[in-house]
């Protein structure tokens, strides 16, 4: 079974500066796609970014990209000028491809906190 | 935009009540799923959807039950709550190819 790991259960940064957030995930699939979700305080869960397995290209989404790292099975999520609206949890998430599972494995989430 | 919605954000019940969390989607999604959020724990999932009628247990299934009479709407059903059952619960459907859109949550209290 895939599991994911998300290390590190809080992280702070100073507004304006940039931070990584890291995510290792467990895996037998050769194809497979991988998330990041982010659930800011009493408001609902939004995606932030999707990468595809087969994808060498690191995705990006305005000020969010990741790092994602195949063969070391790291999906890491950098936010540049964080802002203090960057402020929630952040989750990491795994699926199948398409054809198996559309469940999704979660970590167990961090907690970003932005300073000003 | 995709909308799930959640039939209440804050609920309290008694233990031992049966206990309803309805959970609507006006998207056509495929797929819907129930998922309960605890601190330390991340998200777990209860059970989920593939189509009207049909449904799989996730990983935590013991004490709840789902229903989905239609596509768009997938319930969540507490036979006898208990005080351990009190949690964040979250709805959330896709498509086949897309990603997971959830609700805004319900906030279960049993006393």
């Amino acid at each position: 079974a895939q599991t994911v790991t998300q290390s590190q259960p809080e992280m702070s940064v100073q507004e304006a500066e940039t931070v990584t957030l890291s995510c290792t995930y467990d895996t037998s699939e050769s194809d497979y796609y991988l998330f990041w979700y982010k659930q800011p305080p009493s408001r609902q869960m939004i995606l932030v970014i999707r990468q595809e397995a087969y994808k060498q290209q690191n995705a990006t989404e305005n000020r969010f990209s990741v790092n994602f790292q195949k063969a070391a099975k790291s999906f890491s999520l950098k936010i540049s000028d964080s802002q203090l609206g960057d402020a929630a949890m952040y989750f990491c998430a795994y699926r199948s491809p398409q054809g198996g599972s559309e469940k999704l494995v979660f970590g167990k989430g961090m907690k970003l906190t932005v300073n000003p | 935009d995709v909308k799930v919605t959640q039939s209440s954000r804050y609920l309290v019940k008694r233990t031992g009540e049966k206990v309803f969390l309805e959970c609507v989607q006006d998207m056509d999604h495929e797929n819907m799923f129930w998922y309960r959020q605890d601190p330390g724990l991340g998200l777990r999932l209860i059970y989920f959807s593939y189509d009207v009628k049909m449904k799989e247990k996730g990983d935590i299934p013991e004490g709840y039950s789902v229903s989905r009479e239609k596509k768009e709407r997938f319930s969540l059903i507490l036979e006898s709550a208990s005080t351990n059952q009190t949690s964040m619960y979250l709805c959330a459907s896709s498509s086949r190819t897309s990603e997971q859109y959830f609700g805004p949550g319900t906030r279960l209290t049993v006393t």
